[in-house]
């Protein structure tokens, strides 16, 4: 099975909370990173999270780890249309090449 | 620019040519990244250049895959002999040596007929 796993879809009503969750699998995981892919575009970093801390809020984003569950979410507050994309949740393992394991990527909708 | 550039934008060719896909990464980054992205799939890794290291080539799919990268600069993703299954959004990323962090180019589109 795939190391780093998502729901493919997520669909929110324009104003309410979009939660993103990702589940992986190897806890040597040091950095857990979440990425926006718009439409024809490449992968934007919205933000990441080192594995010693359970939250990073920055902004509308807040992201939730947890260690023991190998669990992490993204909130988006206050959800805007602008914010329909594909989100990718991505581990990178302690060593040096820090090559990042890319789950699937949830689709979010947002309607109006 | 600021950010990590590639070329072509998108490149339509035919099935047995011979391709090149071009990365201008950010100044100063060590590290390039090479990734495949098919429709409705996540990344898959391809190949890793770190400063004058051999790279790791571990993701590249067969012998018709190959990279080269000069120095700290360009670096060139070339497909041999295309075939449809070769079809994807090729994606570049470049790291500064010290931090763990990728930064995106805006990727190529191949479309193989």
């Amino acid at each position: 099975g795939e190391d780093v796993e998502q729901s493919l879809f997520l669909s929110v009503r324009e104003g309410d909370s979009s939660v993103i969750n990702c589940t992986y699998t190897d806890s040597s995981s040091t950095y857990l990173y979440w990425y926006k892919q718009e439409p024809g575009a490449g992968l934007q970093l919205l933000t990441y999270i080192f594995s010693n801390m359970d939250m990073k809020q920055d902004q509308r984003l807040t992201v939730l780890l947890n260690k023991k569950d190998k669990h992490l979410s993204l909130r988006i507050a206050d959800t805007q249309t602008g914010d329909s994309a594909i989100y990718f949740c991505a581990e990178i393992l302690s060593g040096g090449s820090y090559i990042p394991t890319f789950g699937r990527g949830t689709s979010l909708i947002v309607h109006p | 620019g600021a950010g990590v550039s590639q070329s072509p934008s998108n490149k339509v060719t035919e099935k047995g040519k011979d391709v090149e896909l071009r990365c201008d990464p950010i100044s100063g980054h060590t590290a390039l990244y090479w990734y495949r992205q098919r429709l409705g799939q996540g990344l898959e890794f391809l190949i890793y250049f770190q400063g004058n290291s051999a790279p790791d080539k571990s993701g590249l799919p067969s012998d018709r895959f190959s990279a080269e990268r000069t120095g700290e600069s360009v670096s060139t993703l070339t497909i041999q002999r295309t075939q449809q299954e070769d079809s994807a959004v090729y994606l570049c990323a470049s790291r500064f040596g010290s931090q763990e962090t990728q930064y995106f180019g805006p990727g190529t589109r191949l479309l193989v007929l």
